[in-house]
């Protein structure tokens, strides 16, 4: 069936470095691909929406200088957490849109802690 | 606005059927799903519900919408410890568009 998979599924990084959050889709293409973040113990929070090609859509509150989104192929869309703050730890997903089914697949989840 | 509303705890006895209620408020949504998250995995899709239907039952999951009221249930029959978990409830206007969650309603199973 549809994978999409998110790589690193854990990562640590220092605070003031960039981290980037791969999100593939394996066997299918997508256009369209969204981003969540998951702080422990609440809720998934869309933080944009990321289409081939062009610029991506970003949720109110969500800074896009921090948050870089790049989704080049319809394959692969990119999250760059930049100069990553301990504030920024959290469980970000993504997921993905298939172009031919209209169906929605959601990735496993990346965790990032900034020490 | 898009806004989806879960009670946040619910408890239930092992083989006891357990009720999750959600509440929405854009009458466009289209798709309302609920979701599985356990302690430090992904989502889950359980099952989802058009809005055009009433009830969808899936082994023992049975989902209800009251369109009307904008309110939407997950039954879980027969709990089992397996079930503890976080479910989330959420909404799209088309089964492309941008997924909005509820808060989560975190499932402990009690002998």
């Amino acid at each position: 069936g549809a994978v999409v998979s998110q790589h690193p599924s854990w990562v640590i990084c220092k605070s003031g470095t960039s981290v980037k959050i791969e999100c593939r889709s394996l066997d299918f293409q997508a256009t369209t691909m969204f981003w969540y973040r998951q702080f422990p113990k609440q809720s998934l929070m869309l933080m944009a929406t990321s289409n081939e090609g062009s610029k991506a859509t970003y949720e109110q509150g969500v800074e896009k200088d921090k948050f870089l989104i790049n989704h080049a192929s319809l394959t692969l869309s990119t999250l760059t957490v930049t100069s990553a703050h301990p504030e920024d730890s959290s469980f970000y997903i993504c997921s993905a849109v298939s172009s031919s089914g209209n169906t929605i697949y959601f990735g496993e989840g990346s965790w990032l802690t900034v020490v | 606005g898009e806004d989806v509303e879960q009670s946040l705890f619910l408890s239930v006895r092992e083989g006891d059927s357990s009720v999750i209620n959600c509440t929405y408020t854009d009458s466009s949504s289209t798709y309302l799903y609920w979701y599985k998250q356990e302690p430090g995995a992904g989502l889950q899709l359980l099952t989802y519900i058009f809005s055009n239907m009433d009830m969808k039952q899936d082994q023992r999951l049975t989902v209800l919408l009251n369109k009307k009221d904008k309110h939407l249930s997950l039954r879980i029959a027969d709990t089992q410890t397996g079930d503890s978990a976080i479910y989330f409830c959420a909404e799209s206007y088309s089964s492309a568009s941008k997924i909005i969650f509820g808060s989560g309603t975190r499932l402990s199973i009690r002998p």
